[in-house]
């Protein structure tokens, strides 16, 4: 079962927006991560923030993370056409072992 | 980063034969690698965590029998879909923890299955 819940499911924006997708997960975590995925392709990893951390940034990603909450969130600025891709946030506990949440779709329209 | 390359990456296959995917660390050694299976618009589901030299940990509910992984050497792991059958069509995804140990994790472009 999976660890995670994200919202929205699906988020439809105009390219220069800001796009802004929540995870929430369960169970105490080590770090939390979150990937990218084109359609019918493997994940990308974009960044990852370990519990330690409020806030991380990278490029035009910035993620949050609030364990008292057990929810993370991860914010694109300036979104691009191709930024389009689903988005999952997964948790690690321990060792390697990764559980996705659900995932959120991603489209933004030129 | 480091590079996970994973074959084929579409295979169609005829209902009762046996299908292997292949995995492969391409420039650090794996002695853990993770085989997903992913439904369209769906997440990833965790199948089996596969270790070096050792059996594989299957998740609850995914028959080992069905779906046999051998992980051979510390670059190489493979997923075997015997006697596949229609529900078996998927993709399939397999990730590796890179050789420095930060936690991510490195994925393969998936395979698509398609049984008919």
């Amino acid at each position: 079962s999976q660890q995670g819940e994200e919202d929205p499911q699906a988020l439809s924006i105009q390219e220069g927006e800001n796009a802004t997708m929540n995870c929430s997960y369960k169970t105490s975590i080590n770090n939390l991560q979150w990937y990218r995925q084109n359609s019918g392709r493997g994940l990308v990893h974009l960044i990852l923030i370990r519990s330690n951390e409020r806030e991380k940034h990278s490029g035009r990603l910035r993620v949050t993370l609030d364990t008292s909450k057990k929810s993370s969130s991860l914010l694109i600025t300036a979104s691009r056409a191709a930024d389009t891709a689903s988005y999952f946030c997964a948790t690690q506990t321990s060792g390697s072992r990764l559980t996705f949440g659900e995932g959120t779709q991603l489209t933004v329209n030129p | 980063g480091a590079v996970v390359s994973q074959h084929p990456s579409r295979v169609i296959c005829k209902s009762g034969t046996s299908v292997k995917i292949e995995c492969r660390s391409l420039d650090f050694q794996a002695t853990t690698m993770f085989w997903y299976r992913q439904f369209p618009k769906q997440s990833l589901m965790l199948m089996a965590t596969s270790n070096e030299g050792s059996k594989a940990t299957y998740e609850q509910g995914v028959e080992k029998d069905k779906f046999l992984i051998n992980h051979a050497s510390l670059t190489l792991s493979t997923l075997t879909v015997t006697s596949a059958h229609p529900e078996d069509s998927s993709f399939y995804i397999c990730s590796a923890a890179g050789g420095r140990n930060t936690g991510e994790l490195f994925f393969g472009e998936g395979s698509r299955l398609t049984v008919l």
